[in-house]
C-alpha cells in the first residue's frame, strides 16, 4: 500500500483537460512544498514533469501544471494529446525519518 | 547532461544478496553536491524509494528496507552501488538509480537510469 493515494486510472478525450489527485497527510504533502510528478511509459524510466508542486523542468510542455491544497496535490494536463497516455506518479518529501513517499500511480488513457 | 546506467545480475537466489551498480557518465559523481538514489518497481506495480547517498557518503534509507539495504559510492569509478541482503521473491523488480532528491534544489529525481530487472528465484 502506497503512502500517497492516487486514482488507479483516469481518462480524457483528445484536447480535453484532466486532473490527477495525490492525497497525502500532514506529514508529507501537507507540510512541505516538495511534491514532484513523474510520467512513465511502459518499459521506460520515469521522467520528471513537475517539481516543488508547481514548477516545470526545462523542456516539459506548459500543458502540464501542478497545484496543492492542504494534504492533496494535483497534476493537470490540458489539451490532451495521444502522447500523454502513460502512467503518472506523485512523490513527496515526508520528513527526516521517512524521506520519500510515492503514490501508487495513475494510468491515463486518452480516448 | 548526466547519464546513469544500472548493471548487475538479472537472477538472484532466495536468501542471497542482490548487488547492483550504477555508473554515472557525463560528469563526476563527486563534483558538486548531489544525492543519488535507488528506486525499484515490481512488475505492474508502483515505484518504491529504496534510499539515497550523498557525495560525502552519508545515507538515508526507506525505513521498511533499512535493515537489509546498503548503498555506497565509489568516486574513483564514478559508481554507486546497492546491496539488498536476504532477498525473497518480493524483491523481484526493476531497479533504477537516479540523481536526487535534495531539499536544497527542489527535492526531485531528475535523471534516471534505464533500469535493470532483477528476478529472485531458485
Amino acid at each position: 500500500q502506497s503512502a500517497l493515494t492516487q486514482p488507479a486510472s483516469v481518462s480524457g478525450s483528445l484536447g480535453q483537460s484532466i486532473t490527477i489527485s495525490c492525497s497525502g497527510t500532514s506529514s508529507d504533502v501537507g507540510s512541505y512544498n516538495f511534491v514532484s510528478w513523474y510520467q512513465q511509459y511502459p518499459g521506460k524510466a520515469p521522467k520528471l514533469m513537475i517539481y516543488e508542486g508547481t514548477k516545470r523542468p526545462s523542456g516539459v510542455s506548459n500543458r502540464f501544471s501542478g497545484s496543492k491544497s492542504g494534504n492533496t496535490a494535483s497534476l493537470t494536463i490540458s489539451g490532451l494529446q495521444a502522447e500523454d497516455e502513460a502512467d503518472y506518479y506523485c512523490c513527496s518529501y515526508a520528513g527526516s525519518s521517512t524521506f520519500v513517499v510515492f503514490g501508487g500511480g495513475t494510468k491515463l488513457t486518452v480516448l | 547532461q548526466v547519464q546513469l546506467q544500472e548493471s548487475g545480475p538479472g537472477l538472484v537466489e532466495p536468501s542471497q544478496t542482490l548487488s547492483l551498480t550504477c555508473t554515472v557518465s557525463g560528469g563526476s559523481i563527486s563534483s558538486g553536491s548531489f544525492y543519488w538514489s535507488w528506486i525499484r518497481q515490481p512488475a505492474g506495480k508502483g515505484l518504491e524509494w529504496i534510499g539515497r547517498i550523498y557525495t560525502s557518503g552519508s545515507t538515508n534509507y526507506n525505513p521498511s528496507l533499512k535493515s537489509r539495504v546498503t548503498i555506497s559510492v565509489d568516486t574513483s569509478k564514478n559508481q554507486l552501488s546497492l546491496n539488498v541482503n536476504s532477498v525473497t521473491a518480493a524483491d523481484t523488480a526493476v531497479y533504477y538509480c537516479a540523481r536526487g532528491p535534495d531539499r536544497r534544489d527542489g527535492f526531485f529525481l531528475g535523471s534516471w537510469g534505464q533500469g535493470t530487472l532483477v528476478t529472485v528465484s531458485s
